[in-house]
């Protein structure tokens, strides 16, 4: 089955830019989508389809997908970014969707 | 804007039927797909199932055969059964719909489930 790779955790400090990765086979052939999910709280989708944003995601969230890696950046970073992110994909072979690993998003 | 809450025990005896509703508002759930997702303390996102705005369904195959998932559409609720409960199954379980069956645009807060006796 399809596998993502993601980094376990990411550390920026407050102002800088967070790049968090996603791997996988040739995931640019794929749609890749994005979830924040804070702590005690449900994911929500902040990028949709490699680089789209759903209504109320704010413009310092954006998304490429090409190759094998797929990448989630978060500019201006806040303590509010701090969470953990998914990555997601639909693996046709098997009609379900395959989620990354999460990575943890620390703000210094 | 569809909002989606989960609601069942919490908790389960070890051997027992998980069984939990996802109540949705704001539409009617006829039109949409819906899947069923858990996370274990401290873990990632797991996908359970998935059922179709045609009825069919799909199943993660390493639940092995325990899981069932249907909707009711006169009261707009989603349900979630998984079969033979081991410690294994506590989770806090999420439904979502699934826009363009493809992604998960619309989460429930989650409803944690405890395997315990």
């Amino acid at each position: 089955s399809y596998v993502l790779t993601q980094p376990p955790s990411v550390s920026v400090a407050p102002g800088e830019t967070a790049r968090i990765t996603c791997g996988g086979n040739n995931i640019g052939g794929k749609s890749v989508h994005w979830y924040q999910q804070r702590p005690g709280q449900a994911p929500l989708l902040v990028i949709f389809y490699d680089s789209d944003r759903p209504s109320g995601i704010p413009e310092r969230f954006s998304g490429s997908n090409s190759g094998n890696t797929a990448t989630l950046t978060i500019s201006r970073v806040e303590a509010g970014h701090e969470a953990d992110y998914y990555c997601q994909v639909w693996d046709r072979s098997s009609d379900h969707p395959v989620f990354g690993g999460g990575t943890k998003l620390t703000v210094l | 804007q569809v909002q989606l809450q989960e609601s069942g025990p919490g908790l389960v005896k070890p051997s027992e039927t998980l069984s939990l509703i996802c109540t949705s508002s704001g539409g009617s759930i006829s039109s949409s797909s819906w899947t069923w997702i858990r996370q274990s303390p401290g873990k990632g996102l797991e996908w359970i199932g998935h059922i179709y705005n045609n009825g069919t369904t799909n199943y993660n195959p390493s639940l092995k055969g325990r899981v069932s998932i249907s909707v009711d559409t006169s009261k707009n609720q989603i349900s979630l059964k998984v079969r033979s409960v081991t410690a294994a199954d506590t989770a806090v379980y999420f439904c979502a719909r699934a826009a363009a069956t493809s992604l998960f645009d619309s989460w429930g807060q989650g409803t944690l489930v405890i395997v315990s006796s």
